[in-house]
């Protein structure tokens, strides 16, 4: 079972650079989630959808894009990288339901901006 | 934004001893989740506890939800090296499923 999957695991980015992270989940779930986790900072949530053709903000959604066409898909997209940008980014999923639902994550992104 | 703290930041124990850390926040809150990351992994989820002194076992790690529903605590026995990992306490902020993370305490659990 492959659940939660992101690519790429790994990239090293000039500032200035754009790339695109994908989340991709076999779950059918319908609310995704892109986190970043930094030392001492916990995780906190960029942007999330709640369904299909849907996307909202998180807490910190300042230079980072997203877009999620198919279900299944989530994408996190960094227009003009910053070093501040340097970060461990999550994407997660969950099922539509209340209060107690549990998120699946992928193993994480690892970005570095020179 | 309701501010959770875990405390301590960062655990180092022997094999077999216990521990015990904490989750806790000036606000009530309707429930409580707590995740497990390991290494180079994402966070994957041990409980979730509703009821305000919910008391909840999973093998060796017992988790409690403080009575007024604010805090919460994971004490784990006899700890093993497959203990290491960072845990961390999150909670739901809407019916969308976001979740509000503690920074997370470091557990090391050395041979």
């Amino acid at each position: 079972n492959a659940g939660v999957t992101q690519t790429p695991k790994f990239r090293v980015l000039k500032t200035g650079q754009s790339m695109t992270l994908l989340c991709a989940q076999d779950m059918n779930h319908e609310y995704m989630y892109w986190y970043r986790q930094d030392p001492g900072m916990g995780l906190r949530l960029i942007h999330y959808s709640v369904g299909e053709g849907t996307t909202a903000k998180g807490e910190v959604p300042d230079g980072y894009n997203v877009s999620r066409l198919k279900k299944q898909n989530f994408l996190l997209g960094l227009e003009s990288a910053a070093p501040s940008q340097t970060s461990v980014y999550f994407c997660a999923s969950s099922y539509r339901q209340g209060l107690t639902g549990e998120l699946f994550f992928g193993e994480g992104s690892r970005l570095t901006v020179l | 934004t309701q501010l959770l703290e875990q405390s301590p930041q960062f655990l180092s124990i022997q094999e077999g001893e216990n521990l015990t850390v904490y989750c806790n926040s000036s606000s009530v809150f309707s429930s409580l989740q707590w995740y497990r990351q390991e290494p180079g992994e994402g966070p994957v989820l041990l409980v979730t506890v509703v009821t305000g002194g919910e008391v909840k076992k999973l093998k060796r790690l017992t988790f409690q939800f403080g009575d007024a529903r604010k805090d919460s605590s994971l004490h784990i026995t006899a700890a093993q090296t497959g203990d290491t990992g960072l845990y961390l306490c999150a909670i739901k902020t809407d019916s969308w499923g976001k979740l509000q993370f503690g920074a997370g305490t470091q557990v090391v659990v050395t041979p």
